[in-house]
């Protein structure tokens, strides 16, 4: 069965702060990708991967950055926190344009 | 960028068949029209693809007129646990995935 997990279901942290969420799959997807989900917007693209090493920007990439040093493996990182990146965040992955398989989400708090 | 536009809210009563309809008059020729369905606190799940006339599967149906700048998510018999926000996505590659609001859907006992 297809499986994307995420590091955190629920995470909480300070202002300034470094936050990592990682996003692991198991489909040998080439292509995965960050949003985040806030009432009223919808879910919007912040970055996306279609390979080791590469990255594209989203629709709202200030304030992110991303890392994917391994295939499965798909890191997004909040330099600096800000309580406006409180969010929820969801990573999905995708073979070509087929089905996006999201994980779970991560709710996180920035205080 | 291929963006969609839904309307925000409907809600149907139990055992009836419900469409959606989603407006993107900016497709293109190769881009896909796609459904997701997502319930509170978990990520997105598909439902349906295609690219020109009806497509059907076990949970929903997908029609897309000759012109391709709208579609319809047709939903047969509703039930409870049919309650969900769905999305209606064009997808033509990794660089044009325009998620949207959605329709929040409550179906009503």
């Amino acid at each position: 069965d297809v499986k994307v997990t995420q590091s955190s279901r629920y995470l909480v942290k300070r202002t300034g702060e470094k936050v990592f969420l990682e996003c692991v799959q198991d489909m040998d997807h080439e292509n995965m990708f960050w949003y985040r989900q806030d009432p009223g917007l919808g879910l919007r693209l912040i970055y996306f991967s279609y390979d080791v090493k590469m990255k594209e920007k989203g629709d709202i990439p200030e304030g992110y950055s991303v890392s994917r040093e391994k295939k499965e493996r798909f890191s997004l990182i909040l330099e600096s926190a800000s309580t406006n990146q409180t969010s929820m965040y969801l990573c999905a992955s995708t073979l070509g344009i087929g089905t996006q398989y999201f994980g779970p989400g991560t709710r996180l708090t920035v205080l | 960028l291929a963006k969609t536009t839904q309307p925000i809210s409907m809600d149907s009563y139990e055992g009836q068949e419900v469409n959606i309809t989603c407006s993107h008059n900016n497709i293109a020729t190769n881009d896909y029209i796609t459904w997701y369905q997502q319930f509170p606190s978990q990520g997105p799940r598909f439902i349906i693809q295609g690219y020109k006339t009806k497509v059907t599967n076990e949970v929903a149906s997908l029609f897309i007129p000759a012109d391709r700048k709208s579609s319809t998510l047709s939903l047969p018999r509703v039930s409870l646990s049919d309650t969900a926000v769905y999305y209606c996505l064009v997808v033509g590659g990794a660089n044009n995935l325009f998620f949207g609001t959605g329709t929040r859907l409550t179906v009503i006992p």
